[in-house]
């Protein structure tokens, strides 16, 4: 089947510019997460929802960040007023209800962000 | 807090031969799980193998293996029989409590496998 897409898969922007990154999640998969990946570094978690309860913002690193979830589907990141810092790679994964305790994410091929 | 150390930055394996990536962590939480993952240069993360910190036994996914040492806090990985296919970089994380929640990663190892 289908899995985590995103688009676009990459984004060149001036500094000062907002961005929007789009996350399709599996279908029926009810948690939904953002990660930032800076060139060679490991995965930093940015934010997190899960079906209709409120979502988890504690890894935004700053009020340029947020993020939507529509319809406990699609997702919006949206930065704005974009660094040179923020330039990183962008990863959405999904997991599906009722894996317990295993939970694995699935995620999506990332969309490389480039600010100028 | 938690916290995933990974201290090799870069391995060199012979093709064939096994290899051992290590992995730390610190924690609080009783109930946690353990979780490897492969990036390979295509960037998309590929998970590989979980281990729940109340498990008895040690978690075995075809030729992975995680050597869980609870005492030790250490979760390392094992592959058997390496593949040119396994060079990517490898990242262990881990999460607190049951359910969906977020992942803490730690820095990665990459691995080339040298035909």
């Amino acid at each position: 089947g289908a899995g985590v897409s995103q688009s676009p898969s990459n984004k060149v922007t001036e500094k000062g510019k907002d961005v929007e990154l789009r996350c399709d999640p599996i279908s029926g998969h009810t948690a939904l997460y953002w990660y930032r990946q800076s060139l060679g570094q490991g995965l930093e978690f940015l934010i997190y929802f899960q079906g209709n309860s409120a979502p988890d913002k504690s890894g935004l690193p700053s009020d340029r960040f947020s993020a939507e979830r529509t319809g406990g589907s699609v997702s919006t990141l949206t930065i704005q007023r974009t660094q040179q810092e923020d330039s990183a790679v962008y990863l959405c994964a999904s997991s599906p209800p009722g894996r317990y305790p295993h939970n694995e994410q699935f995620f999506g091929p990332g969309t490389r962000l480039t600010v100028l | 807090a938690q916290k995933i150390t990974q201290t090799q930055p870069g391995m060199f394996v012979q093709e064939k031969e096994a290899v051992t990536l290590d992995c730390t962590y610190d924690t609080s939480d009783q109930s946690y799980g353990l979780f490897w993952y492969k990036q390979p240069s295509s960037g998309e993360m590929i998970f590989l193998i979980y281990q729940g910190s109340y498990d008895e036994q040690n978690a075995t996914e075809g030729r992975y293996s995680l050597n869980f040492q609870k005492a030790r806090k250490s979760a390392n990985l094992v592959i058997s029989a390496s593949q040119l296919g396994d060079s990517a970089m490898y990242f262990c994380a881990m999460r607190a409590n049951f359910g969906n929640e977020k992942l803490t990663f730690g820095t990665g190892t990459r691995l080339t496998i040298i035909p």
